[in-house]
């Protein structure tokens, strides 16, 4: 099976924009992969925060945005606060009803 | 309100096998599949398989397949995931996900179960 994969960490300045992107070790993401992300606390279960590509989850900011980005799915976050760090994960469906998490990224704001 | 319960959590041996359940409650619960999600100690999130509460219909990623199975009991919305043949390696906290209405993320979580396995 393909692996999903994401940046193991990333840094962003408060107030600042961070972009991370969830590929796959062979081939290209695109909608059909039904790319969503969720963020997670330590301790805590996954948040959804969007779902589809680029729809926002219910009550979730709109700092937070999704988006292709050439060969990779991508969530953006602009105006950083601290308490967006944390673990964001991807998710992509991989065809025939099976799902596959990429391995997280670890956003510290700082 | 909705919402997804879990089982409290779980000690076992190696070799044994272990029973999570996930209760659905403020929604109708065969109109959405439940997904199970593994984490490990400090690892990522896994995704095991899902189950099909209106009918029953499951299915499992390939590393699962043979120890693992999914029921559910529709007169009391619960889905159980049973894991047999245990190692340390399955020492994580289980997690159930509600499908969202796409069908192709998962909206609702429920608390997270710690399985753990230890001689």
């Amino acid at each position: 099976q393909t692996a999903v994969t994401q940046e193991p960490s990333f840094s962003v300045s408060p107030g600042g924009t961070v972009t991370l992107t969830c590929g796959l070790g062979s081939g290209s993401v695109s909608t059909s992969h039904y790319p969503s992300w969720y963020q997670q606390t330590p301790g805590q279960a996954p948040r959804t925060l969007i779902y589809a590509t680029n729809t926002r989850s219910s009550g979730v900011p709109d700092r937070f945005s999704g988006s292709i980005l050439g060969n990779k799915a991508a969530l953006t976050i602009t105006g950083a606060q601290a308490d967006d760090e944390c673990d964001y994960y991807c998710m992509l469906y991989m065809g025939s009803a099976i799902w596959a998490f990429g391995g997280g990224t670890k956003l510290t704001v700082l | 309100q909705v919402q997804l319960v879990q089982s409290g959590a779980e000690e076992k041996k190696p070799g044994d096998s272990v029973t999570v359940s996930c209760k659905a409650s403020g929604y109708t619960f065969t109109a959405y599949y439940i997904h199970w999600v593994r984490q490990a100690p400090g690892q990522g999130l896994e995704w095991m398989g899902r189950i099909n509460p209106n009918n029953g219909g499951s299915n499992y990623v390939d590393k699962f397949q043979g120890r693992v199975t999914m029921t559910r009991d529709t007169s009391i919305s619960t889905v159980y995931m049973d894991l047999n043949r245990l190692t340390s390696d399955d020492t994580a906290v289980y997690y159930c996900a509600r499908d969202g209405a796409s069908n192709m993320y998962f909206q609702l979580w429920g608390q997270g179960t710690l399985v753990t396995v230890s001689s």
